[in-house]
């Protein structure tokens, strides 16, 4: 089977950097995605890695090594709407995700 | 675009009782899925529909859950007889292709409390 381990809650000051790691266990997959979930929200797609490196899309970036099985999202210049939680989640065949149980980020001022 | 539409929101019923969920996927995806995060558990995978067709129903629980997509468009998920542990938020979400490329797009998602 796949499972996936992430930090339960990370803490941090509005305008900084904060990194969320992700590591995995798995026979395969396709790729690793990143999903944001507000409380009462859907889960809402970030970013998605099929090779390893760093992929970056404005404030968030995520990084994929596969030699490593890990993988994490970077977000920069945090905002108190960047309070939510993060997923990550194995890319399988058809498309099915694996998720993590993800991360509880708290921005402070 | 509207996006992927749940409903109803919150449901609470009564153990042994019966309840429907809908979803109505974006217009023109023939991918959607079916998940649900049972309380402090991940979001695991119920259903994959292609279409109308079932692609991959590995991760439904029991026979007690029954996933219909009429002619490709909404999905409705019955949960008959409900029991106190299928408690949690079920989530559908379409996708227009089978990568990861782009990603799915979730509904808010259906919170069912059974009592």
């Amino acid at each position: 089977g796949q499972s996936l381990e992430q930090p339960s809650e990370v803490t941090a000051v509005e305008g900084a950097i904060v990194q969320m790691n992700c590591t995995y266990q798995t026979s395969g997959f396709y790729g690793l995605s990143w999903y944001q979930q507000h409380d009462g929200g859907a889960p809402t797609f970030l970013s998605y890695n099929a090779l390893d490196g760093l992929e970056e899309t404005g404030r968030f970036s995520s990084f994929l090594s596969r030699s490593d099985s890990y993988g994490y999202l970077l977000l920069q210049e945090l905002q108190m709407k960047d309070s939510a939680s993060y997923f990550c989640a194995l890319t399988g065949g058809g498309n099915k995700l694996t998720f993590g149980t993800g991360t509880q980020l708290k921005v402070e001022l | 675009e509207a996006g992927v539409t749940q409903f109803p929101s919150h449901s609470v019923i009564e153990k042994g009782q019966t309840v429907t969920l809908r979803c109505d996927p974006i217009s023109g995806h023939d991918n959607l899925y079916w998940y649900r995060r049972v309380m402090g558990k991940e979001i695991k995978f119920l259903l994959h529909f292609v279409k109308e067709s079932k692609q991959d129903e590995s991760g439904m629980p029991n026979n007690r859950f029954l996933a219909e997509r009429t002619g490709g468009t909404y999905s409705t998920l019955k949960v008959q007889p409900a029991e106190l542990e299928d408690s949690g938020v079920y989530f559908c979400a379409s996708s227009q292709e089978r990568t990861g490329v782009n990603g799915y797009t979730f509904g808010s998602g259906t919170r069912l409390t059974v009592v």
